[in-house]
C-alpha cells in the first residue's frame, strides 16, 4: 500500500493565523482525500483533492476557510485559514492507490488554536 | 444518504474475554466495508476489509468480521482481548467504489488487566 508522510505532525497555533498541512505519498495515486477528527468524534470528510482543478468540497466546508492544492499525483496540501480555537482537530490525509480500493491514512496533524 | 451506526459507544471487557463489536449501515447497494482501529495517540490502522467473496473476513492481530448482506452488519469479532487492544474502533463504508466513504461515530474499548 502506499506511504503517506504529513507533515507538521502537530502544532500549536494563535488564533486568526494559517496553517498548510502538507500530504506526500510515494506513489502516485487515484485520490487524496481530507478528513478532520474533533476530539472525541469519528472522521468527517472534508473535501476531495483533485489533480490540477479546484478541490471537492463536502457540506459545511468551504474553499475560502480551508484550500486545498494538488499540484501532481502525489502530493497536496491542506490550509485551515484564520484559526479559531473550534479548529482544534486531528487533520488526516487519505489516499486511494492506482488499481487499489484500499485507502491508506496519513498519521495525522493534531491542531491545537489558542 | 449513507450512514453508519456502531452499537456500542464504549466497551470494557476484562483480558482473555471474547469481543464482538456491531457495525450496521444502510446503503442497500454493492457496498466495500472496513473496519479501522486507532490505538491512543496514534494513527488510523487498517484492521480488515471486505470487498467480495467470503463474508467471514480474517484481519490482523486475530480480529474477523462477518459480512452479513440481510443484516446490513458487518460486525467485528475477537475471541480472546488483550490488554493492547484498548483503543477506538472504527467502521467504515464504501458504496460502489465510490470516492470517499462514511465513518461510523465509533466505539471505545478499554480491556481491563
Amino acid at each position: 500500500s502506499a506511504v503517506i508522510s504529513q507533515k507538521p505532525s502537530r502544532d500549536i497555533c494563535q488564533r486568526g493565523t494559517s496553517l498548510t498541512i502538507q500530504c506526500q505519498v510515494d506513489s502516485q495515486v487515484t485520490m487524496m482525500f481530507w478528513y478532520r477528527q474533533q476530539p472525541g468524534q469519528s472522521l468527517t470528510l472534508i473535501a476531495t483533492a483533485n489533480q490540477g482543478s479546484e478541490a471537492t468540497y463536502e457540506s459545511g466546508f468551504v474553499i475560502d476557510k480551508f484550500p486545498i492544492s494538488r499540484p501532481n499525483l502525489t502530493f497536496s496540501t491542506l490550509t485551515v485559514s484564520n484559526m479559531s480555537p473550534e479548529d482544534s482537530s486531528i487533520y488526516l490525509c487519505s489516499v486511494v492507490a492506482r488499481g487499489n480500493y484500499g485507502y491508506t491514512f496519513g498519521s495525522g496533524t493534531r491542531l491545537t488554536v489558542v | 444518504a449513507q450512514s453508519v451506526s456502531q452499537h456500542n459507544h464504549h466497551v470494557i471487557l476484562s483480558e482473555a474475554a471474547s469481543l464482538e463489536l456491531g457495525c450496521n449501515y444502510s446503503y442497500g447497494g454493492t457496498v466495500n466495508l472496513f473496519w479501522y482501529v486507532q490505538y491512543p495517540g496514534q494513527h488510523l490502522q487498517l484492521l480488515l476489509k471486505y470487498f467480495s467473496g467470503d463474508p467471514l473476513v480474517k484481519g490482523i492481530k486475530g480480529f474477523e468480521a462477518e459480512f452479513i448482506k440481510s443484516k446490513f452488519s458487518f460486525n467485528l469479532r475477537k475471541p480472546s482481548v488483550q490488554w493492547s487492544d484498548t483503543a477506538e474502533y472504527f467502521c467504515a463504508v464504501n458504496e460502489n467504489y465510490g470516492q470517499n466513504f462514511v465513518f461510523g461515530p465509533g466505539t471505545r474499548l478499554s480491556v481491563l488487566p
